[in-house]
């Protein structure tokens, strides 16, 4: 069965820290790969996508995720935190599924940032 | 552009009682898919639905159904409640059914379950 592993569950950093939190999925064909955010009190909300083409995909808020075939990993990286940053991160993964859009979702990585 | 909306937002029920959850998809939106979020876990996906069928599920038991309306809204129907079903059921809209289309997901309906 597919899978999502996120290796971070909690992760702490200081404003104008670099971040980078770790996906892996399981799955040997065609993926389309997701990261979707959950501020405090909010909806799930799309950061970026990846469908095709250049592996490194920019996303909103000045995040970026690259994807390495290789390695099965989507991993999401941001050169500098705001403390607005603080939120649930979900790495997601869909696979062809028979003719449904069904998203497969890692457990998430909780990022608290300190001004 | 109204987004994906939720009622009720909180709920409370008891063990072996029934329960409906309900959705309003973005407009345009013809398909609905619902995920249930335990506490410290991602999304785990139940079904979707697309133009009124059920077209996909996860590993649910029967006891979860649903429907969805000619105006593409959607139902969530949980029946003989049991302790572990207390969640966030998400309801996410998207333009078509098939994975090239992006979901955009509603803020959710806790369910807890005592």
């Amino acid at each position: 069965a597919q899978s999502v592993s996120q290796h971070n569950h909690h992760v702490i950093l200081s404003e104008a820290a670099s971040l980078e939190l770790g996906c892996n999925y399981s799955y040997g064909g065609t993926v389309n790969l997701f990261w979707y955010v959950q501020y405090p009190g909010q909806h799930l909300q799309l950061l970026l996508k990846y469908f095709s083409g250049d592996p490194l995909v920019k996303g909103i808020k000045g995040f970026e995720a690259e994807f390495i075939k290789s390695k099965f990993s989507f991993n999401l990286r941001k050169p500098s935190v705001q403390w607005s940053d603080t939120a649930e991160y979900f790495c997601a993964v869909k696979t062809p599924s028979g003719g449904y859009n069904k998203l497969i979702f890692g457990a998430g990585t909780r990022l608290a940032v300190h001004p | 552009e109204t987004g994906v909306t939720q009622s009720p937002t909180h709920l409370i029920k008891t063990r072996g009682q029934q329960v409906t959850l309900r959705c309003s998809s973005q407009s345009g939106h013809n398909t609905v898919s619902w995920y249930q979020q335990a506490l410290g876990q991602g999304p785990q996906f139940i079904f979707q639905y697309y133009r009124e069928e059920e077209n996909g599920r996860g590993n649910f038991p029967p006891r979860f159904s649903g429907l969805q309306f000619p105006n593409y809204s959607s139902e969530l129907n949980v029946n003989a409640l049991e302790l572990d079903d207390s969640a966030l059921y998400l309801c996410a809209s998207s333009p078509d059914r098939f994975a090239s289309y992006e979901q955009y997901f509603g803020p959710g309906t806790r369910l807890t379950v005592t």
